[in-house]
């Protein structure tokens, strides 16, 4: 069963770059039926969709935050990452990585990271 | 984009009893294959999220039967036929028709 885990900084002071990692076990990040996504939770708020990557790199992100976020894989060390640069305390959340299942019979959310919280004050 | 409503927004309930929440897209999310892209999603009190239904109305693995998923197009429903103790938390839905993908702003299941 795959499992998910992310990890990183609990603490970016504003204006800088917030950075995390998603580890996958369990099962490999190359397969063509997954995308990795970022998803994130203002604390007592709701669930936003931060992107996604394919295996062979291409992205999509949310129209809100394209400007300043980036999501990379590393297929060597079964590794996605975010990066979110000049962030503000309205990116404080906690942050979600999670497996897509794509496909014309699918198109879910199917397995989720336990989600780790980012606090940004200086 | 695509928005999601959902309603009620808090939600006491009865274990035992019934319960039925609502959630209504801006646009159909009906594709021409057929499917409706619409998945449900319990985050119980200091979890992340897990899947509950998929496609509409199709349960994923592991989700109990007494729950269920109906509705086409701009309005879907979630049910649980008699609601236990575990069900209590957060229920959203979320469409997966287009991105970017948005979720509901979520039903508090409250006993």
């Amino acid at each position: 069963q795959v499992q998910l885990q992310e990890s990183g900084p609990g603490l970016v002071r504003p204006s800088e770059t917030l950075s995390l990692t998603c580890t996958v076990s369990g099962g490999s990040i190359s397969s063509d039926i997954y995308y990795w996504a970022w998803i994130r939770q203002p604390p007592g708020k709701g669930l936003e969709w931060v992107g996604n990557v394919f295996y062979s790199g291409s992205t999509d992100y949310s129209p809100s935050l394209m400007s300043r976020v980036s999501i990379l894989v590393d297929t060597s060390k079964n590794q996605f990452s975010l990066r979110l640069n000049r962030v503000t305390a309205a990116d404080t959340a906690v942050y979600f990585c999670a497996r897509w299942l794509r496909g014309y019979n699918r198109n879910c959310f199917d397995s989720w990271g336990q989600g780790t919280l980012v606090t940004v004050s200086s | 984009d695509i928005v999601m409503t959902q309603s009620p927004l808090s939600l006491p309930v009865t274990p035992g009893e019934p319960a039925s929440i609502s959630c209504r897209s801006s646009q159909t999310l009906l594709h021409s294959n057929g499917n409706d892209y619409l998945n449900w999603y319990l985050q119980r009190p200091g979890q992340s999220p897990q899947l509950l239904i998929y496609l509409g109305s199709i349960r994923a693995s592991g989700v109990p039967d007494r729950f269920s998923g109906s509705g086409s197009g701009i309005d879907f429903t979630l049910r649980i036929s008699r609601v236990e103790a575990e069900d209590i938390g957060v229920y959203y839905c979320m469409q997966a028709l287009q991105i970017p993908y948005a979720f509901g702003q979520g039903t508090t299941l409250e006993i």
